[in-house]
């Protein structure tokens, strides 16, 4: 059963950092494209970044680029997003998908970022 | 790169059928056969039932089914039932950007 588990949200402070995680498990995670989509409280799916199966090549949303980075470590069969500089419109759900090339086929639980004083 | 345009909400009794538009541009849906819908119910994560304009995974009934024309992609639900009642997202790969989501359509089951 492929299973995609997000975990590192938080409240956060404008102007702070976080970092969050996604597990993945019951497929063969180096062989995937993933991404991160976020989805802010009330509001629609946004598509944040992606990154290709052995991490050589990314690619953010206009609204994230420069302040948020993707990586990925296969070994451990985990995605990450570090998050720098957060805005109060970053607050969201994300969430990390895989995608087959032709669709977004598998989503995680989402994890709740809050940006607040 | 703009969200595509769908209705906010569509309604409909058990049993009856209804459509939902995603309506893109030249650069997104009228250029890729990647278009996918989502169904997402509150507090869950997003669900794929469509993808490639029209083919269902295998565990997806097929009162959903899919369609596109040009710019407009469409999903519509056939016999609709209680638990139909979501948020329906379409998406579509758009090139350099490169996916892009509509805003979403309530589906309320009357």
């Amino acid at each position: 059963e492929v299973q995609l588990v997000e975990s590192g949200g938080g409240l956060v402070q404008p102007g702070g950092s976080l970092r969050l995680s996604c597990a993945a498990s019951g497929f063969t995670f180096s062989n995937y494209w993933m991404h991160w989509v976020r989805q802010a409280p009330g509001k629609g799916l946004v598509w944040v970044s992606r990154i290709n199966s052995d991490g050589s090549s990314t690619s953010y949303a206009d609204s994230v680029k420069g302040r948020f980075t993707i990586s990925r470590d296969n070994a451990k069969n985990t995605l990450y997003l570090q998050m720098n500089s957060l805005r109060a419109e970053d607050t969201a759900v994300y969430y990390c998908a895989s995608n087959n090339g032709r669709t977004f086929d598998y989503w995680g639980q989402g994890t709740l970022v809050t940006v607040s004083s | 790169q703009s969200a595509l345009t769908q209705p906010a909400s569509v309604s409909g009794s058990p049993g009856q059928s209804i459509t939902i538009s995603c309506t893109g541009t030249s650069s997104d849906v009228g250029s890729y056969n990647l278009v996918s819908w989502y169904q997402q119910h509150p507090g869950k994560a997003p669900k794929l039932i469509v993808y490639d304009v029209s083919k269902r995974p295998s565990a997806i009934s097929n009162r959903f089914s899919g369609s596109k024309s040009g710019n407009t992609a469409s999903l519509t639900i056939s016999g609709l039932q209680a638990e139909d009642e979501a948020d329906y997202y379409c998406c579509s790969y758009a090139g350099s950007s490169p996916w892009v989501f509509g805003g979403g359509t309530k589906l309320t089951v009357l």
